[in-house]
């Protein structure tokens, strides 16, 4: 059985670039579909990123200029990690990491989230 | 803003049912199977079901699923407290890239 934990700063300064990680238990990046999925206060779920084990990568549009999912796959890594960059308070959110097994996939494994405050 | 439209709540009585529809195109639901998301306020989303009808281990067969088109729906039968959540339906949509959709979400009350 698969287990994610995400990591981060908590809370990140407007402009600032956001890094998260997610640490994997019972499994390594290169064998799974894996995605990171940010919940604003209050509102919905919003897809962010996704890395397969290949180390291929997609992005949700509106973000695509400013954010990096990434994962070394050829080391049995067990951790893959979301990189955001110029951050605004728009993008303060709960975050989460969770599997899709393979692509085309549902997410079936989530960790509990980490939050992240941007400051302005 | 979400590309999948769902109602914003539901409620019934204990016992009771509730539907709730999830509202898509051709491009994501229309050729893509689709998957729902119980949310517990405070907690993480869970797979509630997946290719369109089908439960994960350890979900209640209370929880249904169907699709037809550009919709889908899942039916919560014999509605109990533990019930109250939000729930997100959710697919890929595949072209130039790949991109996951999720519902608008539903607030699911039981009365």
């Amino acid at each position: 059985q698969v287990h994610l934990q995400e990591s981060g700063p908590g809370r990140v300064e407007a402009s600032e670039t956001l890094s998260l990680t997610c640490t994997l238990t019972g499994a390594s990046a290169g064998t799974f579909h894996w995605g990171w999925i940010r919940q604003p206060p209050g509102r919905g779920l919003e897809w962010v990123a996704s890395i397969d084990q290949y180390g291929a990568a997609s992005y949700h549009p509106s973000l695509k200029s400013r954010v990096t999912v990434s994962a070394d796959v050829s080391k049995s890594d067990n951790q893959f990690t979301l990189t955001l960059g110029a951050v605004t308070t728009a993008d303060t959110a709960m975050y989460y990491c969770a599997r899709g097994v393979f692509r085309g996939d549902p997410y079936d494994s989530w960790g509990p989230g980490t939050p992240v405050t941007v400051s302005s | 803003q979400s590309v999948l439209t769902q109602p914003p709540s539901v409620s019934a009585a204990p016992g009771q049912k509730v539907s709730i529809s999830c509202s898509g195109s051709v491009s994501d639901i229309g050729d893509n199977s689709v998957s729902w998301y119980q949310q517990v306020p405070g907690t993480a989303p869970k797979l509630l079901i997946f290719e369109n009808n089908k439960r994960p281990s350890g979900i209640s067969d209370r929880f249904s699923g169907s699709k037809s088109g550009t919709s889908a729906t899942l039916d919560i039968s014999g509605l109990q407290t533990g019930d109250e959540a939000d729930y997100y339906c959710g697919t890929w949509s595949f072209g130039l890239s790949d991109i996951y959709v999720f519902g608008s979400g539903t607030k699911v009350t039981v009365l």
